[in-house]
């Protein structure tokens, strides 16, 4: 069984504050990886779509890194702002079962103003 | 925009009913999910649909069934309800062949069994 993983589970962070946080996946059977991000009583929205390794995203003070040969992919929030606080979801593609998406648990973000 | 709805915010049922979950989009997806999120497991895939009438077992498809009969509908059933089947359900639809294809998901179903 695929296993991806996020950390931290939570996060608390001062409106201002840059933080980040790790979804880490298997390497070997890259095939893309989502961001999506959940906010309470909202459903999840998709933030970037990645598919090549050294990818960076960005969207206004979010953006995402990709590293496929290590597993892993970076979100950076830059000046934390009360309406990032959400849940952000990481999800995984694998090459031999493309076609079912595989979520990691989730880093809850709270932003104190 | 795209629109994923569900038909229900809220549903309490008892052990042993039968349920559906009703999912609508209205943007000509060919794929359609159905999840469920328990605290600190994340979303699991029960079922997908990337045609009508065409389904495949995801991840936790015990005690579940769907159907998809027209395209912009795919319904979650519960043969059975059981305790253990109280969660958060979402429904999702993407367009094409999965990946990198972005879900659209709907707002969810926060199902409880008593």
């Amino acid at each position: 069984i695929l296993n991806v993983e996020q950390s931290p589970q939570s996060l608390h962070v001062q409106e201002g504050d840059s933080t980040n946080f790790t979804c880490s996946f298997p390497s070997s059977n890259f095939y893309a990886l989502h961001w999506y991000r959940w906010e309470t009583a909202k459903s999840p929205e998709a933030l970037f779509v990645m598919t090549l390794n050294g990818d960076e995203k960005k969207k206004g003070r979010i953006s995402a890194t990709l590293n496929t040969k290590e597993g892993y992919s970076y979100l950076y929030i830059k000046g934390s702002q009360p309406e990032d606080s959400a849940t952000y979801l990481c999800a995984f593609y694998g090459l031999t079962s493309y076609d079912k998406v595989i979520f990691g648990p989730g880093t809850s973000l709270s932003v104190i103003p | 925009d795209v629109k994923v709805t569900q038909s229900s915010r809220y549903l309490v049922k008892r052990t042993g009913e039968k349920v559906f979950l009703e999912c609508v989009q209205d943007m000509d997806h060919e794929n359609m999910f159905w999840y469920r999120q328990d605290p600190g497991l994340g979303l699991r895939l029960i079922y997908f649909s990337y045609d009508v009438k065409m389904k495949e077992k995801g991840d936790i498809p015990e005690g579940y069934s769907v159907s998809r009969e027209k395209k912009e509908r795919f319904s979650l059933i519960l043969e059975s309800a059981s305790t253990n089947q109280t969660s958060m359900y979402l429904c999702a639809s993407s367009p094409g062949l999965a990946g990198p294809y972005e879900q659209y998901f709907g707002p969810g179903t926060r199902l409880t069994v008593t």
